[in-house]
């Protein structure tokens, strides 16, 4: 496989279930990104990881837990998530400038995650 | 803060005509890049073109360009011989660099995004 994946691409969960959203990439970057996408919302950056730690945490409810075990691979835990966190969840990674990237994000296809 | 401002929430074009996307944006900051970003239904967001805020001349990729008034915060993207393949959301995104500790990573701030739909 090739760019960033995403599994699942749909989620389906009640509000009392525990899931996990995936995210690879096999680009060789050392950075990723959790993004939310809402209808009629701009993308809302999440969480970023810069060399498997976490650099940014953009006031996100602790019902999400994002955790990154290496450089191609990043989660992202659900637990007692509400309805209005019905959204598409999208990957991105990025290499920096200093490992010779451009810093620019490739974003993965998404899962689109339904909450009921 | 920035802000990323798209105005035309849709737009339509014959097939082989060329349109224009326009997006404004807002920053103190100097140093950034700025971004197109196409969104089809298959919703796999894809980069269509990039442009430094240092650079003066306009980014091209084909049969995209970009025209880039960094006075006015302008940045706007221009398809010439739309394809139905171009059909999509198309999102303008600024995007400054942070530090992390001897590397960097990059803030995207995104528009609210532009329906384009290309007829045959």
């Amino acid at each position: 496989e090739t760019g960033v994946t995403q599994t699942p691409r749909h989620l389906v969960m009640g509000m009392t279930n525990k899931k996990s959203l995936k995210c690879e990439q096999h680009l060789g970057h050392n950075a990723m990104y959790w993004y939310k996408q809402s209808a009629k919302k701009p993308l809302e950056l999440m969480f970023v990881y810069s060399l498997e730690e976490r650099v940014e945490n953009n006031s996100v409810p602790s019902r999400f837990s994002p955790e990154c075990p290496n450089s191609s691979h990043l989660f992202l835990h659900l637990h007692t998530l509400q309805p209005e966190d019905s959204a598409l969840y999208l990957c991105a990674s990025s290499q920096d400038w200093i490992a010779g990237g451009t810093d620019t994000q490739y974003f993965g296809p998404g899962t689109r995650l339904t909450v009921l | 803060a920035q802000t990323v401002t798209q105005s035309q929430p849709e737009m339509s074009v014959q097939e082989a005509e060329t349109v224009t996307l326009s997006c404004t944006y807002d920053t103190s900051e100097n140093n950034y890049y700025l971004f197109w970003y196409k969104q089809p239904p298959s919703r796999q967001m894809i980069l269509v073109i990039r442009q430094e805020a240092y650079k003066q001349q306009n980014a091209t990729e084909n049969r995209f360009s970009v025209n880039f008034q960094k006075a006015a915060k302008s940045f706007s993207l221009k398809i010439s011989d739309s394809q139905l393949g171009d059909t999509a959301m198309y999102f303008c995104a600024f995007m400054t660099l942070l530090d992390a500790g001897g590397t960097s990573y990059g803030k995207l701030t995104f528009g609210q995004g532009t329906i384009l739909t290309v007829h045959p």
